[in-house]
């Protein structure tokens, strides 16, 4: 059975603060690894990581994947109080197009 | 505008009754997936669909059935039989090609049952 587990389960950091996230995974025939952030309804995009070391960055957030350890960070620097959301973990694996979400880390960004 | 609609945002009913959810994409994807979501327990995938009337059961089918008529359309009926069906309800479509692509997903579905 595919497994995502996503530490921590829940953070509360200060404004300026810099976050990291951590997804590991158990699953058969990897194919690629994704990153969404949730705030109050539709889960959206942010990465796909598909190659190991390679790090995908979109303005203050940031993203590797380590293929041979089996997990991914997700980075945030300079935090503010709109990155509070609930960042979802997911991995496609097999030949389905199936996810597997972890658990999320709910972020909460205090003043 | 493309996109997926749910819709309502919000229903309830009835212990025992069923109710179906509609999930409407004009995306021309191939694949249509819906999710619970819990609280503390991320997204669970109850069924999926790659092509047109041909659908697979997720982690989480027992008591929810789907139909998959038209491209643009996956509505999921909770049935009677779901033991505990209050949740968040997500849709989500994806192109179905060789490659990786990502999940678009809809504003979701809040039902209570009570």
């Amino acid at each position: 059975e595919d497994k995502v587990v996503q530490s921590p389960l829940s953070l509360v950091v200060h404004e300026g603060d810099t976050v990291t996230l951590n997804c590991s995974y158990e699953v058969t025939n990897f194919r690629s690894l994704l990153w969404y952030k949730q705030e109050k309804k539709a889960p959206t995009f942010l990465f796909m990581l598909t190659s190991s070391g390679i790090e995908k960055k979109s303005g203050r957030l940031s993203s590797i994947l380590d293929k041979k350890e089996l997990f991914s960070i997700l980075n945030i620097t300079a935090t503010q109080t709109g990155d509070s959301a609930i960042y979802l973990c997911a991995v496609e694996a097999g030949t389905a197009s199936k996810l597997t979400f972890g658990t999320g880390t709910r972020l909460q960004v205090t003043l | 505008d493309g996109g997926i609609t749910q819709s309502p945002k919000y229903l309830f009913r009835k212990e025992g009754q069923n109710v179906t959810l509609s999930c409407e994409q004009n995306l021309n994807h191939d694949a249509m997936y819906w999710y619970r979501q819990d609280p503390g327990q991320g997204l669970r995938l109850i069924y999926y669909s790659q092509i047109v009337n041909d659908f697979q059961k997720g982690d989480i089918a027992e008591g929810y059935s789907v139909s998959r008529e038209k491209k643009e359309s996956f509505p999921l009926t909770v049935t009677s039989a779901q033991k505990n069906p209050t949740a968040f309800y997500l849709c989500a479509s994806s192109i179905r090609e060789a490659g990786s692509y990502e999940q678009y997903f809809g504003p979701g579905t809040r039902l209570t049952v009570t």
